[in-house]
């Protein structure tokens, strides 16, 4: 069975700019789930997607948004990128709303 | 909302020795507790979970152990090996509504 895949492994952007993260659940998995994990810290949790809605979302700004699409694959969009936002942006898929969730290897984005 | 603090940050330990890594949660409405193992460099793997039903889940060399009316729950390793090295990370979830994270423990098993 097929992991969480995410794309791409790492991105640059510069301050400003805006920036679109990609995910792949496990085949059959609905719900989604976007953490930001910064340098040596623990995980923060950014949004929840299940059957294509958005169902949560964690204390992060509005720039911070995204989508499911049909086939339960995600996309996380960071506009007006700042210093502050580089991270390893990990995607955890599930196989329903509670649910254990699965990792996927995470998008590392250096904002500079 | 919810708030979860986790100890130690580190924990050094023999190859052998038994690891607890302890965490305490705020929200009452918490009912699933999972733990994961984070490698250098890797993502994040569930190794072991508990609902707020349970007080105990044993798999192997791994436990968890709940107590609801404290708000804590704590990880247990035992007879730890050098692959054990990692970062475990807590989490407590309502409903699977929003998960929220300890901190992270670095466990360093010396061989």
């Amino acid at each position: 069975e097929a992991g969480v895949t995410q794309s791409p492994t790492h991105l640059i952007k510069t301050r400003g700019q805006q920036v679109t993260l990609r995910c792949s659940p496990i085949s059959g998995h609905t719900s989604v789930y976007w953490y930001q994990q910064a340098l040596g810290l623990g995980l923060q949790f950014l949004l929840w997607y299940d059957e294509g809605e958005e169902r949560n979302r964690g204390n992060f700004p509005p720039r911070f948004s995204g989508r499911q699409f049909p086939n339960y694959s995600s996309e996380l969009n960071v506009n007006a990128l700042e210093l502050e936002d580089s991270a390893l942006y990990l995607c955890a898929s599930s196989p329903g709303a509670g649910l254990e969730q699965y990792f996927g290897p995470g998008t590392r984005l250096t904002v500079t | 909302g919810e708030n979860v603090e986790q100890h130690p940050s580190t924990l050094s330990v023999q190859e052998g020795d038994s690891a607890v890594i302890k965490c305490t949660y705020s929200d009452s409405a918490s009912n699933y507790f999972p733990w994961y193992k984070q490698e250098l460099g890797k993502r994040p793997q569930l190794i072991i979970d508990i609902r707020s039903n349970v007080g105990e889940k044993k798999d192997q060399r791994i436990a968890v152990t709940l107590n609801k009316t404290a708000k804590h729950f704590s990880l247990h390793i035992t007879e730890t090996q050098p692959e054990d090295s990692a970062v475990y990370f807590c989490a407590a979830s309502n409903n699977f509504n929003k998960f929220y994270f300890g901190s992270g423990t670095k466990l360093n098993v010396k061989p």
